[in-house]
């Protein structure tokens, strides 16, 4: 029963390239979330996301960055012309449809960015 | 605006002892509160959690009270063990709508458990 699976674990861009973070969702869960995690900071809400259908996207950045669900396959985060600040660790968290997703949900271990 | 505060950023507490986290927030639209552990290299795992409708939660070791007209909630931890050593995130959540599926977090505690 593996859990919340993300990768690359360590991904590194240089400036202006695209980054692509990938997360599958533990089996039978429907909802997916990401967050970010600046160094010295908590996490910080960017999308929540159920199949095919962008529920809450309130936290993502305006410009370059865009996420994903589809019907088949892993959740995407994309990031386009990376720039130093969005170096971070980005986490993505699934939960069931069957249970309130402020329940607490599982979380992945991570991809950590660095653009140089 | 940090909605969710974690004013320490650092305990340091002797095995056997008990540890307390506190978190203070300021919206008052948030109904339901959690906590995750850390540590390094690894996502957060949750732990416990609690309901605005409640005033405590325990579970095992672990017990979580929520003083709702102070906007405060505190985690203890009893007694406290070397493996409990992580950083320790507060979270909350707002009540239905899209709002459900978002936490706002604080920017954690270091909790060190020396044996």
């Amino acid at each position: 029963n593996a859990g919340v699976m993300q990768n690359p674990r360590h991904l590194v861009r240089r400036r202006g390239q695209e980054a692509r973070l990938r997360c599958s969702p533990m089996k039978g869960h429907s909802h997916v979330y990401w967050y970010r995690q600046l160094p010295e900071e908590g996490l910080k809400f960017m999308v929540y996301l159920q199949k095919e259908n962008i529920i809450d996207e309130s936290g993502m950045p305006k410009e370059r960055f865009s996420a994903e669900f589809p019907k088949e396959g892993p959740s995407i985060l994309r990031i386009q012309q990376v720039v130093r600040g969005d170096s971070a660790a980005y986490f993505c968290a699934s939960s069931p449809p069957e249970k309130p997703p402020n329940y607490g949900y599982t979380f992945g271990s991570g991809t950590r960015l660095t653009v140089v | 605006d940090q909605q969710v505060k974690q004013n320490s950023p650092s305990l340091s507490v002797q095995e056997g002892r008990i540890s307390i986290l506190n978190c203070d927030y300021t919206n008052s639209m948030f109904d339901y509160f959690l906590w995750y552990k850390k540590y390094p290299a690894e996502g957060p795992t949750f732990l416990i959690s609690i309901s605005s409708i409640k005033d405590k939660n325990e579970d095992g070791r672990f017990t979580v009270f929520l003083n709702k007209s102070a906007k405060h909630l505190s985690l203890h931890i009893v007694p406290s063990q070397p493996g409990d050593s992580a950083v320790y995130f507060c979270a909350a959540s707002g009540a239905g709508g899209t709002s459900y599926g978002k936490l706002t977090f604080g920017q954690g505690t270091i909790l060190t458990v020396h044996p």
